[in-house]
């Protein structure tokens, strides 16, 4: 169970363009779901927290008119980067948190974004 | 040995080994603490996790011992696998908050 699926797994895009990743809890209810970004041989760093329902919560840094997130219903988060570029490429990772127990988190497999 | 690379510190074992990848927490006030697995181009894999109430925690072949009054954290992995080889993050969480802050991480080679 706490199974997290992300979509597209990669993404290939030129520079301007905007891409939409999607993050789906499958087997539960997600009240709150993450997103991070993970440079190479780096560490995980949170971007956002996304409450199903609400305006996600913007970590220090990351631009919210760039970095969209839509969380409109309990099992779906998306992450729309716009106007990519180059230095936006990445891995995308979010996790699920289960309703009530947010320490909780459970990982999804990442979406690698690579802009030209 | 272990050593520092520009990004993440390496530690290197033979199997059979056990290993012992540590964490240096920053904030006193973290009271959950976690550990991850990561394969390269994947997401974090829950191992094992500990509350600030405990100084030791075992699961399957891992051990978690955590040392509040250094903010120290460490995990043991006995005999050690050619699959055990990944990266390996540390999170810390605050009672009442929801996010966790990761850790720099560990990448741990297992060779045969």
């Amino acid at each position: 169970g706490a199974v997290v699926s992300q979509h597209p797994s990669w993404v290939i895009c030129k520079s301007g363009t905007s891409v939409k990743i999607e993050c789906r809890s499958l087997d539960f209810q997600a009240t709150t779901m993450f997103w991070y970004r993970q440079f190479p041989k780096q560490s995980l760093m949170l971007m956002a927290t996304s409450n199903e329902g609400s305006k996600a919560t913007y970590e220090q840094g990351v631009e919210k008119d760039k970095f969209l997130i839509n969380h409109a219903s309990l099992t779906l988060s998306t992450l729309t980067v716009t106007s990519a570029h180059p230095e936006d490429s990445s891995f995308y990772i979010c996790s699920a948190s289960l309703s009530g127990r947010t320490t909780e988190q459970f990982f999804g497999p990442g979406t690698r974004l690579t802009v030209l | 040995g272990e050593s520092v690379g520009l990004h993440l510190p390496t530690l290197s074992v033979q199997e059979g080994d056990n290993s012992i990848i540590n964490c240096a927490y920053s904030n006193s006030a973290s009271d959950y603490f976690i550990w991850y697995k990561q394969e390269s181009g994947k997401g974090p894999q829950f191992i094992i996790d500990i509350r600030s109430n405990m100084d030791k925690r075992q699961g399957q072949r891992v051990t978690v011992l955590l040392n509040k009054t250094v903010k120290h954290l460490s995990l043991q992995i006995a005999a050690t696998q050619p699959g055990d080889s990944a990266v390996y993050f540390c999170a810390e969480n605050i009672a009442g908050y929801s996010t966790l802050t990761f850790g720099k991480g560990t990448m741990l080679l297992v060779s045969p």
